[in-house]
């Protein structure tokens, strides 16, 4: 069985880093893409990041780019993203997912049950 | 940025019903559009990726369908476990964008 299980979110200061991670089973890590897609409390989704399978390209969005840092880790099957000089308006539920097939075709078909970023003073 | 409309961004219905919700995009896309149910408090889920290919264990009363700019999603009959809020998602320009989601009620 596929699974995702997500980790690290937190209650943190404004302009206070955080570190969450995504540790994968049930399919080939190494083979996929990845992504970091989050969502507002009672808002939409926002996607927010992307990782090419060996790690060697990252993809952000313009609101996260610079603050926010997307890697991973195939010999654990882990996915980070470090989060530095956080806002208010990076709180809340931040989702991994694998994408289906290409990096340039981001679908993403499995997702983690998202971990709780509250940014706040 | 490619713009995502969701239409009607909430609907009410009753079971057995036929729903449909439409996504405009701001320019074509490709087809390359999905659509993700998301139940209270879950994760997104992945029904229909390209417009209008069902995910695998996907029930058919879901079905996807347009080109271009247009695109709908269909419930054939509507389920009482399919009260969610749905989303289209382009994938044909970075970044990728959703829609601001139709919440489904019954």
């Amino acid at each position: 069985e596929v699974q995702l299980l997500e980790s690290g979110g937190t209650l943190v200061q404004p302009g206070g880093s955080l570190r969450l991670s995504c540790e994968f089973s049930g399919f080939s890590f190494s083979a996929h893409a990845m992504s970091w897609v989050r969502q507002a409390p009672g808002k939409g989704l926002e996607w927010v990041s992307a990782i090419v399978p060996a790690g060697g390209s990252t993809y952000y969005a313009d609101s996260v780019k610079g603050r926010f840092s997307i890697s991973r880790d195939n010999s654990k099957n882990t996915l980070s993203l470090q989060m530095n000089r956080l806002r208010g308006d990076d709180t809340g539920v931040y989702y991994c997912a694998k994408v289906q097939r290409t990096i340039s075709l981001l679908v993403m078909d499995v997702w983690g049950q998202g971990t709780a970023v509250t940014v706040s003073s | 940025d490619i713009q995502m409309t969701q239409s009607p961004s909430s609907l009410s219905a009753s079971v057995g019903d036929r729903v449909t919700i439409t996504c405009l995009a701001s320019q074509d896309i490709n087809n390359y559009l999905s659509w993700y149910q998301q139940k209270p408090g879950k994760a997104p889920r992945l029904l229909i990726y390209d417009t209008s290919n069902l995910e695998t264990g996907v029930p058919s009363r879901f079905s996807g369908s347009g080109s271009g700019t247009d695109f709908s999603f269909t419930i054939s009959s509507l389920q009482p476990e399919d009260i969610a809020t749905y989303y289209c998602q382009q994938y044909d320009n970075f970044p990728p964008t959703f829609g601001q989601g139709t919440k489904l009620e019954i």
